[in-house]
């Protein structure tokens, strides 16, 4: 146990619908990262954001969208769902915002888009 | 953005065979870090790597930064069952973590 928690666990929608993600930090982690994990794509970052604010993005699309809460967990949305959104959701935390420090990852959400 | 590549994309090791798997880049890189997907489950963290030519162990497991910074091995001795799982390495920069594709080992028993 990473000590990071994602919900929900499956998550089975149809085309065009919106869904919210989860994930709370490590206790003590400001640091928190997204990535989608799809066969053909392998794991792929989506963005990072520390202590509230966002730090980085990467091939995110904008039907995509995150934020980070003062109590530091994090919650990633993605609307206008396409059956090509199907895929493994990480979340992963980190102490600080440095990329010298490992990360931690959830158990992931798997979203089904039908 | 930094991109690294892996290979081999699959490995089918005999148990109690060694392996390697290689993760390159085109760029020097500030650092590296090798995960492990088990089946099913989550990256884990495996190691750091930071220094040119830096080499470190956990047990039969062997990580080795190039001294051009631009390429890491993961070697494993006496592969067992509990071995399998994918292997990714990432590479760090500006704030975001780029995985390669990783190598995906199955043991043969």
């Amino acid at each position: 146990d990473s000590g990071v928690t994602q919900t929900p666990k499956h998550l089975i929608t149809a085309t065009g619908q919106r869904v919210t993600l989860r994930c709370s930090p490590r206790s003590g982690d400001l640091s928190v990262y997204w990535y989608q994990q799809s066969l053909d794509q392998g794991l792929q970052f989506l963005i990072h954001y520390y202590n509230g604010e966002e730090r980085a993005k990467g091939n995110i699309l904008e039907r995509f969208s995150a934020q980070q809460f003062p109590d530091l967990h994090s919650e990633l949305n993605l609307s206008s769902l396409e059956l090509g959104d199907s895929a493994l959701y990480f979340c992963a935390s980190s102490v600080v915002s440095s990329l010298h420090n490992e990360q931690f990852f959830g158990p992931g959400t798997r979203l089904t888009v039908l | 953005g930094q991109q690294v590549m892996q290979i081999p994309q699959y490995q089918h090791v005999q148990e109690g065979e060694d392996f390697t798997t290689y993760c390159n880049s085109s760029t020097t890189l500030s650092n590296i870090q090798w995960y492990k997907q088990r089946p099913g489950g989550h990256p884990v963290f495996l190691i750091q790597l930071v220094k040119s030519g830096e080499v470190k162990k956990q047990k039969r497991l062997t990580f080795q930064f190039g001294e051009a910074k631009k390429n890491s091995s993961l070697h494993i001795t006496a592969t067992q069952t509990t071995d399998v799982g994918t292997y990714f390495c990432a590479a760090s920069n500006d704030y975001k973590l780029s995985f390669g594709a990783g190598t995906t080992v199955t043991v043969r028993a």
